[in-house]
């Protein structure tokens, strides 16, 4: 069964500064890995989507790679705000779809 | 901008009663998923439903859970009898298909079984 982990669990950093959040997957039998935010008691918002044969998705000041034969995949978040403070989940898409625990992020003012 | 729709957002019940948990996807999006996410816990995938009927589903989906379409609009999510351990926030979410295209989320539904 697959197996998506998520380090770290959590995460505090200074506005403006860039920072990496990490996911690793069990079963490299994917079709895509997406990247989620969740933001306290609301729903999830996709971030990016990298197809199992690609390497890496740009949105704006996010940047999400993936290494499929390792298992792993990055959130790269450049000059992070307050506003990115937030909930982040990785999920992979196999036959069924399984999310990783998530890194909460805060970025302090 | 289109968006996923789920009514109620709060939903309270006894144990062993029925609950029907109702979404509205985006129009225009083929594939419908079911998703929990127990307080504290992972969210875990539920149901995905495509041309009617139900396309993958996992585990946790046993018979006490049903998916329907019932019109063009609405896909519902039935729990038979509720049990406490059914408190969880229940997403729904649609995407154009299965595989390419990035799955949009509701605001969820927090079922409270009691």
């Amino acid at each position: 069964k697959q197996e998506v982990t998520q380090i770290p669990a959590a995460l505090s950093v200074p506005e403006g500064e860039n920072l990496v959040l990490n996911c690793s997957f069990t079963d490299s039998a994917i079709y895509n890995l997406q990247w989620f935010r969740q933001d306290p008691g609301k729903g999830l918002t996709s971030l990016l989507l990298i197809q199992s044969s690609q390497r890496e998705q740009t949105s704006g000041r996010l940047n999400a790679s993936l290494d499929k034969s390792s298992g792993r995949s990055t959130l790269y978040i450049a000059a992070s705000q307050p506003g990115d403070s937030a909930t982040y989940l990785c999920a992979v898409q196999g036959n069924q779809f399984y999310f990783g625990t998530g890194t909460s992020l805060t970025v302090i003012p | 901008e289109p968006e996923v729709t789920q009514t109620p957002s709060h939903q309270v019940t006894q144990m062993g009663q029925e609950v029907i948990l109702r979404c509205v996807p985006i129009s225009n999006h083929l594939y419908f998923y079911w998703y929990r996410q127990i307080l504290g816990q992972k969210v875990e995938f539920l149901v995905s439903f495509y041309n009617n009927e139900i396309s993958e589903k996992s585990e946790i989906f046993d018979d006490q859970f049903s998916v329907e379409r019932p019109d063009g609009s609405n896909f519902t999510l039935k729990i038979r009898s509720t049990k406490l351990e059914d408190s969880a926030m229940y997403f729904c979410a649609s995407s154009v298909v299965l595989a390419k295209n990035i799955q949009y989320f509701g605001a969820g539904t927090r079922l409270s079984v009691l």
